[in-house]
């Protein structure tokens, strides 16, 4: 099975633009969570998504959005772009049938802000 | 407010040495409990997991885990360390099954 996919791997924007990125679960996974990882504060969630519902959300404030398509691909979007907005941005899907199984991440989409 | 938390940043062993990142969490209700690893420029690959089948969780690698109740804690263990070891080790913890908390981080430098 191919892994969880990101697109874009980089991504070069300036303050004030806006930004979406792609994530493709493994096949046959419904859920997809969304995380920025940023030096020293770790892994920060943002939010999860279950059937094209988003079922959890992080404390994130507005700018930060996301999807789900009924393929369970799922994007998330960031407008208004601010400097501190600068990390590593990962997506995890969890496979179906009962809790607490075990997340899969992409390799992350690297997003710089200038 | 339910969290994990990593202690020390940053960890250097000599190879062949006892590899030991500690984890605890707070909450009174024991979570489910994961160890991820990083490697430079990639995604979180799962260690192991901690369900409640087992207190000491066995992973990949020759990584092992104990589940202890009473201190809250998750440390992962590695009896030697390998220069391929060397990488950035979350903890994270869930008790919905739907949302997870990860701890900040620890960044494991092996020597040679």
């Amino acid at each position: 099975k191919a892994g969880v996919t990101q697109t874009p791997r980089y991504l070069i924007k300036t303050r004030g633009q806006q930004v979406t990125l792609s994530c493709s679960p493994i096949s046959g996974h419904r859920s997809v969570s969304w995380y920025q990882q940023t030096p020293g504060q770790g892994l920060q969630f943002l939010f999860e998504y279950f059937s094209e519902t988003q079922r959890n959300k992080g404390n994130f404030p507005g700018r930060f959005s996301g999807r789900q398509f009924s393929n369970s691909r799922s994007e998330m979007n960031v407008s208004t772009l601010e400097l501190g907005d600068s990390a590593l941005y990962l997506c995890a899907s969890s496979p179906p049938g009962g809790s607490y199984n075990e997340q899969f991440f992409g390799p992350g989409t690297r997003l710089t802000v200038l | 407010a339910q969290s994990v938390t990593q202690l020390g940043s940053h960890v250097s062993v000599s190879e062949g040495a006892l590899v030991l990142l500690r984890c605890n969490y707070s909450s009174s209700v024991p979570p489910y409990l994961f160890w991820y690893v990083q490697y430079p420029n990639q995604g979180l690959q799962l260690l192991l997991k901690y369900t409640s089948a087992a207190t000491l969780v066995k992973g990949i690698n020759g990584f092992e885990a104990e589940f202890k109740k009473s201190e809250t804690s998750f440390h992962l263990t590695k009896p030697s360390a390998h220069m391929s070891d060397a990488a950035e080790y979350f903890c994270a913890v869930s008790w919905t099954g739907n949302q997870f908390y990860f701890g900040t981080g620890t960044s494991l430098t092996v020597i040679p």
